[in-house]
Order: structure tokens, then C-alpha cells, then sequence
């Protein structure tokens, strides 16, 4: 069964620079959500979307931005990177019940 | 203090043993669900318990729910090695224009000794 999907898997970026996350939610979900998990914590919600529209923000810092495209794919959109931005990014999605699909996450490292 | 905190934090047992995870919530509820993460991997869903259920099986799982004290159990029987795992409570208070917001708890990490 197909799973949600992540791009990169890992990535290592310097201060100051950009990061794009990818996200291919599981086909015929509607939901997408973006969690930061740092180390040895729990995930943390930032963002999601209902049917390309957003749905609501959680602790995402205003130099991260997200959007969901007509395909259904997500991109969260990280600029000005700072050291503490150094965490694990899931993805996951949800259809018609309240069981979220998690992808395998994007690890970014800041330097 | 967070939504969905556990305790323990940490828990080490044999294998064969049970081991019994807690959560405790602070906001009303629609349902409280647990997940599983390997170390540096994605979440995996393990059950969903809605709050007017008391309790809920599936296979050696075992979860309850009490909303008059705001607190949930997770219930894990006979371990096995392959259990070794944070496991994470999460809460849904409701839908926010089409999506839950699930608030995940501070997770216990699970270790079973072989």
C-alpha cells in the first residue's frame, strides 16, 4: 500500500540559508500536516491543510512557510535557517477517519 | 505543563512482561490516540480510543480512557524485544476547518530487555 512520502530524507543546510521539505500524501487523503520533532522530544504541530486550504498554524516561526499544491503534495519552506531549526519534519496525512499516516520525516541538520 | 503528558518518561522491563504507559490530558477531547516511533523514524498508529469508550483491545494492546480524570493507559502484554520503541499519546480535540490537530504528549521510551 502506498505510504506518505518525504524529500529529502536528510539534508544539511549552513545558517542563513533555505530549506524546501517535500511531502506526497497517501492518494485520496485530504489532509496534510507538518510536525518538528527535535531531539529526544516529542512532535511538535506547525501547520496543516484541508483540501489545499489551510487549515491551522501551530508554533511555525514566520520564516517557515507551507502550501499544499493541486496535486495534493505539500512543500514547507524554510528560510533564514537557524542552528535551532535542526530537528526531524514529518509529514503526514489523514482521509475519512482520524488515524494520521505519518512519513518517514526529513532530518535537517543546520550547520 | 503540555496536552497529553506521559509518565514515565523511561521504562526498561524483561521480555515477557507487561508494560503499562500513562497519559494525562488537560483540554476536552473527541479522542486520544497512540502512536509508536522507532528511533529517527516516522510515527505508526497503534490505536484510537474515543471519548466515550472506556476501553479498547487490539491484539496484546490494551487502552483506557477515563475523562472524569483526564488520563489514558496504554497496556502492552508479553513483551517482546521487538516492542522496544517511544510510544507517544496524542489527543484530537476536534476538527479546525477540516483537520484535526493532534497535540502529542512528551512519549515514554520503551526498552525490553531480551
Amino acid at each position: 500500500a502506498a505510504g506518505v512520502i518525504q524529500s529529502p530524507r536528510h539534508l544539511i543546510k549552513e545558517k542563513r540559508e533555505t530549506a524546501t521539505l517535500k511531502c506526497y500524501p497517501i492518494p485520496r487523503h485530504d489532509t496534510v500536516y507538518w510536525y518538528q520533532q527535535g531531539p529526544g522530544q516529542d512532535p511538535q504541530f506547525l501547520i496543516s491543510f484541508y483540501e489545499k486550504m489551510q487549515s491551522d498554524k501551530g508554533s511555525i516561526p514566520d520564516r517557515f512557510s507551507a502550501q499544499q499544491f493541486s496535486d495534493y503534495h505539500s512543500e514547507l519552506n524554510m528560510s533564514s535557517l537557524e542552528l535551532g531549526d535542526s530537528a526531524l519534519y514529518f509529514c503526514a496525512s489523514s482521509g475519512n477517519n482520524e488515524k494520521l499516516f505519518f512519513g518517514s520525516g526529513t532530518q535537517l541538520s543546520v550547520l | 505543563s503540555q496536552q497529553g503528558e506521559e509518565d514515565p518518561q523511561a521504562l526498561s522491563i524483561q521480555e515477557g512482561e507487561n508494560a503499562t504507559m500513562n497519559c494525562s490530558y488537560k483540554t476536552s477531547i473527541n479522542n486520544l490516540q497512540w502512536y509508536r516511533q522507532n528511533s529517527g523514524r516516522g510515527l505508526v498508529h497503534l490505536i484510537l480510543i474515543r471519548s466515550n469508550e472506556r476501553e479498547k483491545h487490539s491484539g496484546r494492546l490494551r487502552v483506557t480512557l477515563d475523562t472524569s480524570k483526564k488520563s489514558s493507559s496504554l497496556l502492552i502484554t508479553a513483551s517482546r524485544a521487538a516492542d522496544t520503541a517511544s510510544y507517544f499519546c496524542a489527543t484530537d480535540a476536534g476538527r479546525i476547518q477540516g483537520a484535526q490537530k493532534l497535540v502529542f504528549g512528551q512519549g515514554t521510551r520503551l526498552t525490553i530487555n531480551p
